[in-house]
Formats: C-alpha cells, structure tokens, sequence
C-alpha cells in the first residue's frame, strides 16, 4: 500500500526565515495532495489542498510544489512567525473518491518551532 | 457555526472501563471518520462512515465499536479499555464527492 515518508521531524526556524518540509510517496496513482497544521491540543486545520495536474500553489505565504516525477511534495512557509509554531502533516489520497478505499495516508509530522 | 465538533475533550480512566466518543458535523457531509493519533503524532485510520454506512473498518482491535445515527453524528465506544488506548482520537467528515477532509479537535483519552 501506499507509503509516505516525511522529514524533518523537528525544524527550528528564527522569526522571518522560511521553513521547509517534504513528503515523498510511493504510489504513483496517488492523485491528490494535502498539507495540515495542527496546534497544541487542536485538531488538524486543512492548509492546502493541489491535484495532481498542479505543479506549484501558493496561498498566503505557503508555497507548495509537486514533483510528481520523484513522488514529491513540499510546503515551505515563507517568513515564518512564531503563530507557525505547530506540527504539520502531509497527507495523500487516491483518485477514487467515490469508493469504500478512498482514504487519506498521512506522513508522520513535522513539529516546527518558531523562534522569535 | 459549521464544522465538526467532539465530545469529551478529555477523558480519564481505568483499564477495563467502557468510554463512549461523541463526534457531530454541521457541514452538510456524508461520509466521515476516526482516527487514533498516538504520543507520537503519528494517525492512523480507524473507521469510515458513509450515510450511516460503514466503508472502512481498518484493522483494530474488537473492543472498538464505532456507531452512526445519521450521517451527521459519528460515535466511538470503547470496551473495556487498555493502556495502549491512551491516544487522541480524532473525527473527521467530507462530502462523498469532493476530496478534502475536515477534523474535530480531538478527544484525549488517558488510561490509567
């Protein structure tokens, strides 16, 4: 089944410098791609959602790009703040939304630290 | 408000109770869904529900029985807890059709 790897699992950034993630996956059918942020005690906050015909999105300050050739996705938060301060997940699905085996998998987290 | 709410918050107990979760969406969705999200962040699905329909039932063990009265409420008991229960578990919902999901803020729970 499908596998997604993430990393880091710990960033430390200072205030205003960009913070990278990446996933890489292992299904090449995987058509859908997305990136939460979870805060202390919270649950996931969707941030960004892309297709897989889509190559690069930003959305107020996140950027994510999709390498489909190397089965790869990132985000990168660009002038990051301490509010960024979270630990934040990738996570995957197929394109047969319409089915009992649609279902999301889910890199096992980045916990990034924002310092001011 | 729309979105997807969870009750308890929190919850404490011993091994060998019986817990219940509460999970309800005001978004209109049909399908929804639980996970367990261990001490390491790590989440892994559980159960999903279509139209009060199961549709996954990954593999857990039989002490969790998730039930659905409608396609807005999505319940989770667990009977007779162990240890290795102590997780968050979170409720997730989405439309049928469309791809994204949307999660609840999670019920921690502690067994003692």
């Amino acid at each position: 089944g499908e596998q997604v790897e993430q990393r880091p699992p710990h960033l430390s950034v200072r205030e205003g410098d960009s913070a990278f993630i990446i996933c890489t996956y292992t299904d090449s059918a995987t058509a859908y791609f997305y990136w939460y942020k979870q805060e202390p005690g919270a649950g996931l906050q969707l941030l960004m959602s892309v297709f897989s015909n889509v190559d690069r999105k930003e959305e107020q300050g996140l950027t994510v790009l999709l390498n489909k050739k190397d089965k790869r996705l990132s985000l990168n938060l660009t002038a990051a703040h301490p509010g960024d301060s979270a630990v934040y997940f990738c996570a995957v699905s197929p394109l047969a939304v319409n089915t009992g085996n649609y279902k999301y998998v889910f890199g096992a987290g980045t916990r990034l630290k924002v310092i001011a | 408000e729309t979105a997807v709410f969870q009750t308890p918050n929190y919850h404490v107990t011993q091994v060998g109770n019986e817990v219940s979760f509460n999970c309800k969406q005001t978004l209109g969705h049909d399908t929804m869904y639980w996970y367990k999200q261990d001490s390491k962040k790590l989440l892994k699905i559980m159960f999903s529900y279509n139209n009060k329909q199961l549709i996954v039932n990954e593999t857990v063990p039989r002490r969790f029985s998730p039930q659905s009265s409608d396609k807005a409420h999505l319940n989770l008991r667990i009977k007779s807890v162990e240890p290795e229960d102590s997780a968050v578990y979170l409720c997730a919902s989405r439309d049928w059709g469309s791809y994204e999901q949307y999660f609840g803020p999670g019920t921690r729970l502690t067994v003692l």
